[in-house]
């Protein structure tokens, strides 16, 4: 099974509000990761962590915050967000951090009003 | 993907045909080449990798080849079907995943 499963499919928020994209997997894996993807282009590297700590932050502001409980969980939390934020937000997660295999969930549709 | 150019950013061919994606990278330590199909409102699902010391991989209809001198490599589907319509990403993995900017393939019935 190489499920990444993703919640909600979609959110619409407004600037001021507080919500948080949440993201699971049962593969056993170290290593997952936020992507960001805008219409038309490829996913961008948001955060990255391996063994449950933040290994990788791509310069992302700081209205977007991670946080990973345990080893099958990641959540994103979104505070104050701009229109611009609005985006498909996908989860992946492999086996390890590195040249392993990365497997996506189908994403979170997220539009900021 | 400023590291992996994909080319073309469009392609159309007729059922059965076959189509052919060509990615160029920068990295020479790159190690680790993997395909991702995404159809529309779905994450992007992996159809298959390679690694530097294999030149060419096949999966069913789907192959892979690698020219880690020359920094190619391309996607080959053949006997394409209508649900291969899609968009297609290369990409390469040093400590990070780094993406071309897509192939939009569309088969025509």
């Amino acid at each position: 099974d190489t499920e990444v499963t993703q919640t909600p499919k979609h959110l619409v928020m407004g600037m001021t509000n507080k919500k948080s994209l949440k993201c699971e997997q049962h593969m056993g894996h170290r290593a997952m990761y936020w992507y960001k993807q805008k219409a038309k282009k490829p996913p961008e590297l948001m955060f990255v962590y391996s063994y449950e700590k933040l290994s990788i932050n791509e310069s992302v502001p700081s209205r977007f915050s991670p946080e990973c409980p345990n080893s099958s969980l990641l959540n994103l939390h979104l505070h104050a967000l701009q229109p611009e934020d609005s985006a498909l937000y996908l989860c992946a997660s492999s086996q390890e951090s590195g040249i392993h295999t990365q497997y996506f969930g189908p994403g979170t549709r997220l539009t900021v009003l | 993907g400023e590291n992996v150019e994909q080319h073309p950013s469009t392609l159309s061919v007729q059922e059965g045909d076959s189509a052919v994606i060509k990615c160029t990278y920068s990295d020479s330590a790159s190690n680790y080449f993997p395909w991702y199909k995404q159809e529309l409102g779905k994450g992007p699902q992996l159809i298959i990798d390679i690694r530097s010391n294999v030149g060419e991989k096949k999966d069913q209809r789907i192959a892979v080849t690698l020219n880690k001198t020359a920094k190619h490599f391309s996607l080959h589907i053949t006997e394409t079907q209508p649900e291969d319509s899609a968009v297609y990403f290369c990409a390469y993995n040093d400590y990070k995943l780094s993406f071309g900017a897509g192939t939009t393939v569309t088969v025509r019935a």
